[in-house]
């Protein structure tokens, strides 16, 4: 089946640094989305994309959808703590179930005062 | 503006009793209704999806079933838990309009014991 390999599986960083995470694909994907989940929560959207090439921002935090469609990365400048969580990609692959979303295994950032 | 609840939020129950766990949206009308599970290792995996009152499609067999009695509300059933049901359990809600973006609920934590 479809499968989203996300990276770096963890990161350990100073606040005040630049994240960047990436998830690709084996197919060709129509959206990304890019969520962020708190302990013991359910995942929070963050950035939602729908064009290959779009770039979008949501304060601290930037995504863009790949030019080839399998891919999309997500930075976030100038860490701070409460940045901590698990971030995962989604993605909707061109042709499949309609709501059928893949899921990456998520990213577990942590952020050191 | 668009919430979706879930009840309850925690959930402890012996192996071979029932559940039902509820899942409600509010602000919107005709939403595709998702179960998911998520197993500790932040997989999540998609156990069934709902386009509209009546209609259940599942992705993977197992002990659980879904059903949905109302337009906005979708309830996880089993008639036997095993022990392997335990998890975190999250709902999520989407418009077609919406390219296939999801929104999931808070989620609930089952212990089988």
């Amino acid at each position: 089946g479809q499968q989203l390999n996300q990276s770096p599986q963890s990161m350990f960083i100073q606040e005040g640094e630049d994240v960047s995470m990436n998830c690709t694909s084996s197919s060709i994907f129509n959206t990304w989305l890019w969520y962020k989940q708190d302990p013991g929560e359910g995942p929070v959207l963050l950035i939602a994309l729908y064009k290959a090439g779009e770039l979008t921002s949501n304060g601290r935090l930037t995504a863009q959808f790949g030019i080839t469609r399998k891919d999309s990365f997500l930075n976030i400048s100038a860490s701070i703590p409460s940045d901590v969580g698990i971030y995962f990609c989604a993605g909707h692959a061109r042709g499949s179930t309609l709501g059928r979303l893949y899921f990456g295994r998520g990213t577990q950032l942590t952020v050191w005062p | 503006s668009q919430t979706i609840h879930q009840w309850p939020a925690t959930l402890v129950q012996p192996v071979g009793s029932p559940l039902s766990l509820e899942c409600t949206v509010e602000g919107t009308s005709n939403p595709n209704l998702y179960w998911y599970r998520q197993a500790a290792g932040r997989g999540l995996q998609l156990l069934f999806y709902s386009v509209g009152i009546g209609q259940i499609s599942s992705e993977v067999p197992q002990n659980l079933s879904a059903s949905r009695p109302q337009d906005r509300q979708f309830i996880l059933s089993s008639k036997k838990l095993l022990l392997s049901d335990s998890g975190f359990y999250l709902c999520a809600w989407s418009v077609l309009a919406g390219g296939e973006t999801q929104y999931f609920g808070p989620g609930t934590r089952l212990l089988v014991l």
